[in-house]
């Protein structure tokens, strides 16, 4: 059972761009909904994260919107740059370990 | 200061052996975690450390696989009788374990091929 879904797979967006990504989550006790990215050869690392409490948290060209009732959660990539290309991963956590699932990866590609 | 290390950075083997990977967390770091990424599976826990204890085993796939951690420290995550489906990139991670918005830090893996 794939407790978190992601889409697209992949996703190829032009220099200055807007890049979306979604995922949606199956189990309510999830109360913790990072997203990592990964370069090729390193290992995750954290982008961005939001508690279900709020709506819309967002780091400089980097948002998360959460939609609590529909249980989905994306990532928004403003002005997005070629440095910008990698692999990312929504996750989610809770209860009493902070264990992560993870969706399966969007491989972003931004055209200069 | 330094990250989470691990090693060796590659790793390959034949079919049935065993293989041995290690994983520094940071220092201080009480909670550690391993996580295995095969290609179009995207990453997978394998198994949980709040200290020295393994309160979390679930992810383990058989028992062939087992792992442990000293001193709080330094982890060890043992593949016994290897199998082609075991390649993979073996990921550890490590947080402060205070809260669970605490972040955990990710290695950069250990690639394991079996031959």
């Amino acid at each position: 059972q794939q407790q978190v879904k992601q889409s697209p797979q992949s996703l190829i967006v032009q220099k200055g761009g807007i890049s979306i990504i979604n995922c949606a989550y199956e189990n309510t006790a999830f109360d913790y909904f990072p997203w990592y990215q990964q370069f090729p050869g390193k290992g995750p690392a954290l982008l961005i994260a939001i508690r279900p409490d709020v709506s819309e948290k967002k780091e400089g060209r980097f948002t998360i919107s959460f939609n609590k009732s529909a249980k989905q959660f994306s990532l928004h990539i403003m002005d997005s740059q070629p440095g910008d290309s990698a692999t990312y991963f929504c996750a989610a956590s809770g209860g009493s370990n902070y264990k992560l699932t993870f969706g399966k990866g969007t491989l972003l590609t931004v055209n200069p | 200061g330094a990250g989470v290390s691990q090693s060796p950075s590659n790793k390959v083997t034949e079919k049935g052996k065993d293989v041995e990977l290690r994983c520094d967390p940071i220092s201080g770091h009480t909670a550690l975690y391993w996580y295995r990424q095969s290609l179009g599976q995207g990453l997978e826990f394998l198994i949980y450390f709040q200290g020295n204890s393994a309160p979390d085993k679930s992810g383990l796939p058989s028992d062939r696989f087992s792992a442990e951690r000293t001193g709080g420290s330094v982890s060890t995550l043992t593949i016994q009788r290897t199998q082609q489906e075991d390649s993979a990139v073996y990921l550890c991670a490590s947080s402060q374990q205070i809260s669970g918005t605490d972040t955990q830090y990710f290695g950069p893996g250990t690639r394991l091929t079996v031959l």
